[in-house]
């Protein structure tokens, strides 16, 4: 059974840096998927930040590529999201995910608010 | 940017209502096309990947069609486990997009 299970501060203050981490569990880190990262506002719909490819290719949303990175770590089987200078319109849940090559995300992380507030 | 417009953004059904949902994108994306449930609180659950495949587990009472731009979600008989709010996403091409969602509620 495949688990991706996010971890990382619940709250940033404005200007810092979000930095989250996603385990994954079940199934190769280095297999042939696009491992990602979505968010969520409070009350408001879903929006794609960014993924990495097994072969460490990222792809990002052009609203957010200025100021994210994501990285994989094959040895720790886990991969990570920074989203840098936070203000309070990135208060979200976010969320990660697996989507094999070709396909549509399958699997989804249980979710983590993280509050943007001094 | 491909943009992906649900409709309605809600609705108010019954108990063993047949619901269908439409997507529309701003271009064609041929199948590529994913639905997925959220429920209050809880991580989004993929439901149908290329417009009409059914994820692993998910009952056949979902059922997804179309091809290019146009795209629907059918219940075929709601139950009480399916009010929930339901997004569209195409992933023919980066940036992936979302549709804003639709919300079915209890009537």
């Amino acid at each position: 059974q495949v688990q991706l299970q996010e971890s990382g501060p619940g709250l940033v203050k404005p200007s810092e840096t979000l930095s989250l981490t996603c385990a994954v569990s079940g199934d190769s880190i280095s297999s042939t998927y696009y491992w990602g990262w979505i968010r969520q506002p409070p009350g408001k719909g879903l929006e794609w930040i960014g993924s990495i490819y097994h072969s460490g290719s990222t792809y990002f949303n052009p609203s957010l590529r200025s100021r994210v990175t994501v990285s994989l770590d094959t040895s720790k089987s886990q991969f990570s999201l920074s989203l840098r200078s936070v203000t309070a319109a990135d208060t979200a849940v976010y969320y990660c995910t697996r989507r094999p090559s070709g396909y549509a995300i399958d699997y989804w992380g249980q979710g983590t608010l993280v509050t943007v507030s001094s | 940017d491909i943009q992906m417009t649900q409709s309605p953004s809600s609705l108010s059904a019954s108990v063993g209502d047949r619901v269908t949902i439409t997507c529309r994108a701003s271009q064609g994306i041929s199948h590529y096309l994913a639905w997925f449930q959220q429920k209050p609180g809880k991580a989004p659950k993929s439901l149908i990947y290329a417009a009409s495949s059914l994820q692993s587990g998910v009952p056949s009472k979902f059922s997804g069609s179309g091809s290019g731009t146009d795209f629907t979600l059918t219940i075929s008989s709601l139950q009480p486990e399916d009010f929930a709010t339901y997004y569209c996403q195409q992933y023919i091409t980066y940036p992936l997009t979302f549709g804003g969602g639709t919300k079915v509620e209890i009537k």
